[in-house]
């Protein structure tokens, strides 16, 4: 398995509350994404970073911020934490397009959180 | 919506048996991924067409690419329990470095 971890792994939350969950790799890839996966819509990327320092939005980014300050860290963080947020929430990395392989993504164990 | 499309959204078929999810997407593409996902885990990924391709083979699974009609489908051979899944296809947009995930097909392989 690709090394990526998530933490916490569960988290339950209350409206309004700030939250922040860490995705860790030591594969030292370049990429790194954050989706978010609900019943009927499969998975939905939220933010992805192409580098340190350098992010960009998903398609439901609202309510969500990202910072990347070293290649092996990619924080996700939920500034006011409302119970449409409820849900799992994946990390995936990939590495360069250039190399072969490059375009797979591998998937952390993933964080199942509940606002209340 | 940017998502793609799978159908049949769910597949119960016996052993043996081969099983076929379909895959449409709507923008043009680098490559389209399939991956699977057992219960509460992670996705972890099969096979990648590129799109200048149009049908390629890993072990028992077959993946075909019709660019032209913005699809693809995935064939597991001979089905086993352990084939019980959920799986995903993913598409990798021209010139993004996003992917875009299908809303999956849930298989049940009985034994």
């Amino acid at each position: 398995d690709a090394g990526i971890t998530q933490s916490p792994r569960h988290k339950v939350t209350e409206t309004g509350t700030p939250v922040t969950l860490r995705c860790h790799q030591t594969e030292n890839h370049r990429y790194m994404y954050w989706y978010r996966q609900d019943p009927g819509h499969g998975l939905r990327l939220i933010h992805y970073s192409y580098g340190v320092k350098d992010t960009d939005k998903g398609e439901v980014s609202d309510g969500y911020s990202v910072s990347r300050s070293k290649t092996e860290d990619f924080l996700l963080t939920l500034e006011s934490a409302t119970s449409s947020q409820t849900s799992v929430y994946f990390c995936a990395i990939s590495g360069d397009r250039g190399i072969a392989g490059g375009e797979t993504q591998y998937f952390g164990p993933g964080t199942r959180l509940l606002v209340l | 919506s940017q998502q793609g499309e799978e159908d049949p959204q769910a597949l119960s078929i016996q052993e043996g048996e081969n099983a076929t999810m379909n895959c449409s997407y709507k923008t043009s593409i680098n490559n389209l991924q399939w991956y699977r996902q057992n219960s509460g885990r992670g996705l972890v990924h099969l096979i990648l067409i590129r799109s200048n391709e149009r049908e390629k083979h890993s072990g028992r699974l077959r993946v075909t690419l019709d660019t032209s009609k913005k699809s693809s489908s995935l064939l597991i051979t001979a089905s086993r329990a352990a084939d019980t899944a959920s799986y995903f296809c993913a598409t990798d947009a021209t010139g993004t470095y996003k992917y875009i995930f299908g809303t999956g097909t849930r298989l049940k392989v009985l034994a």
